[in-house]
């Protein structure tokens, strides 16, 4: 059983490029949650894709954005990057009941990609 | 506002003392219940979980956490601390919904 992979480890951009962060979730695990972990702060949920549709939205602005796709892997894109967008980001999958409700399910974390934005 | 605390960013310990890391949320319902640690420029591993079933929970590595109502506290805690338990803790909580709330986090220094 494979774990939760993401690629790339790390990245730097400059101010206003696009960025797309990949995840690969635990095999068997049908649902992908982002989340933006500043220097010395807790992880910040940016969103959630259960079986290909976003299933819930943090407080983050439309140039967030993402996919998920059949196998279940997913993408994170952000846009218009800003200095404050420099972060980990982490990616973290779960297995959810048969709806989209909430269930006891828990979330198992990928490594995460470090992005520095200059 | 549904959110968690954890009381103190740094805690330092000798090795082989008892480790305590607080842990306070914020709802009148209760919510299911996370510790996880992360180790330098590492992802988040799950150290152990509430789920309204007994309120004692025992986790990996010899990590325990008792579930309060009364008191909404879920504070982490080990009876002898290792040189390896140092790291970043947090404290996680989820409600009816898909989002996890995450504390700030507990860095835990271990003296030799």
């Amino acid at each position: 059983e494979t774990g939760v992979t993401q690629s790339p480890t790390h990245l730097i951009k400059t101010r206003g490029q696009q960025v797309t962060l990949r995840c690969s979730s635990q095999s068997g695990h049908n649902t992908v949650s982002w989340y933006q972990q500043a220097l010395g702060q807790g992880p910040q949920f940016i969103f959630q894709y259960y079986r290909e549709e976003e299933n819930g939205r943090g407080n983050f602005p439309p140039r967030f954005s993402g996919l998920q796709f059949p196998n279940y892997s997913s993408e994170l894109n952000v846009n218009a990057l800003e200095l404050d967008d420099s972060a980990l980001y982490l990616c973290a999958s779960s297995l959810a009941g048969g709806s989209r409700s909430a269930s006891t399910d828990t979330q198992y974390f990928g490594p995460g990609t470090r992005l520095t934005v200059l | 506002a549904q959110s968690v605390t954890q009381l103190g960013s740094h805690v330092s310990v000798s090795e082989g003392a008892l480790v305590l890391l607080r842990c306070n949320y914020s709802s009148s319902v209760p919510p299911y219940l996370f510790w996880y640690v992360q180790y330098p420029n590492q992802g988040l591993q799950l150290l152990l979980k509430y789920t309204s079933a007994a309120t004692l929970v025992k986790g990996i590595n010899g990590f325990e956490a008792e579930f309060k109502k009364s008191e909404t506290s879920f504070h982490l805690t080990k009876p002898s601390a290792h040189m390896s338990d140092a790291a970043e803790y947090f404290c996680a909580v989820r409600y009816t919904g898909n989002q996890f709330y995450f504390g700030t986090g507990t860095s835990l220094t271990v003296i030799p």
